[in-house]
């Protein structure tokens, strides 16, 4: 069983601040995906990463993953109360199997 | 979350009864995947379904619980005889069968047993 531990579980930080989310496990994934879950819908993907090494980035979010394919991060800068929600990591092995998701950090920016 | 549709929204069920949650993927899509969310939880893979195949259903539980993907029609995951520990948002999720490009929720079922 392939595990994804994501840190810290809870985030909750002013308006303007930066963070980083992490996303550790023991097993090289073919993909990992990073997602957004508001209270009441599903998650919606904000990115795909595929190679050791890289680096995305969406607007205000820097995501990246390891060079070993094993961990990934998720970096925030300057935080608005839009940011607010859960964010879900979730690797892949092979093509088309299926997603392990990790925990999830479930990040409150106040104004 | 467009494209794909899961209905109901929201179901309750008394235990013992049946409750069928059903997913059309997006088009194109021809895998289909279905997650259980606990609150305050992550989401647990439950299976994993191409075109009238069940390709991986690792994370079911063995009784009660079956999943279908028919040649036409949606996806229907099937929970007989429920009890309140089937309580959870059910997710189903699509994706095409080429490279890894992300998979696409619906808003899932929010089945409550009472």
């Amino acid at each position: 069983t392939q595990l994804l531990e994501q840190s810290p579980q809870f985030l909750s930080i002013q308006e303007g601040e930066n963070l980083t989310v992490y996303c550790n496990s023991s097993s090289v994934f073919s993909s990992l995906q990073w997602y957004r879950q508001e209270p009441g819908e599903g998650p919606v993907l904000l990115v795909t990463v595929v190679t050791g090494g890289e680096v995305k980035k969406l607007k205000r979010l820097t995501f990246q993953f390891g060079d070993a394919r094993k961990d990934s991060s998720l970096h925030i800068t300057a935080a608005q109360p839009g940011d607010t929600g859960l964010y879900l990591c979730a690797g892949e092995w092979g093509l088309g199997n299926m997603l392990t998701f990790g925990g999830g950090t479930r990040l409150m920016v106040k104004p | 979350n467009a494209g794909v549709m899961q209905n109901p929204r929201h179901l309750v069920r008394r235990r013992g009864q049946e409750a069928r949650l059903r997913c059309s993927p997006m088009k194109g899509h021809s895998h289909v995947y279905w997650y259980r969310q606990l609150p305050e939880e992550g989401l647990k893979f439950m299976v994993y379904l191409q075109k009238e195949n069940i390709i991986d259903e690792s994370g079911m539980p063995k009784e009660r619980f079956s999943a279908e993907f028919p040649k036409e029609g949606p996806s229907i995951l099937r929970i007989q005889q429920v009890v309140r520990g089937d309580s959870a948002a059910y997710f189903c999720a699509s994706s095409p069968p080429t490279v890894p490009v992300g998979y696409t929720f619906g808003s899932g079922t929010r089945l409550t047993v009472v």
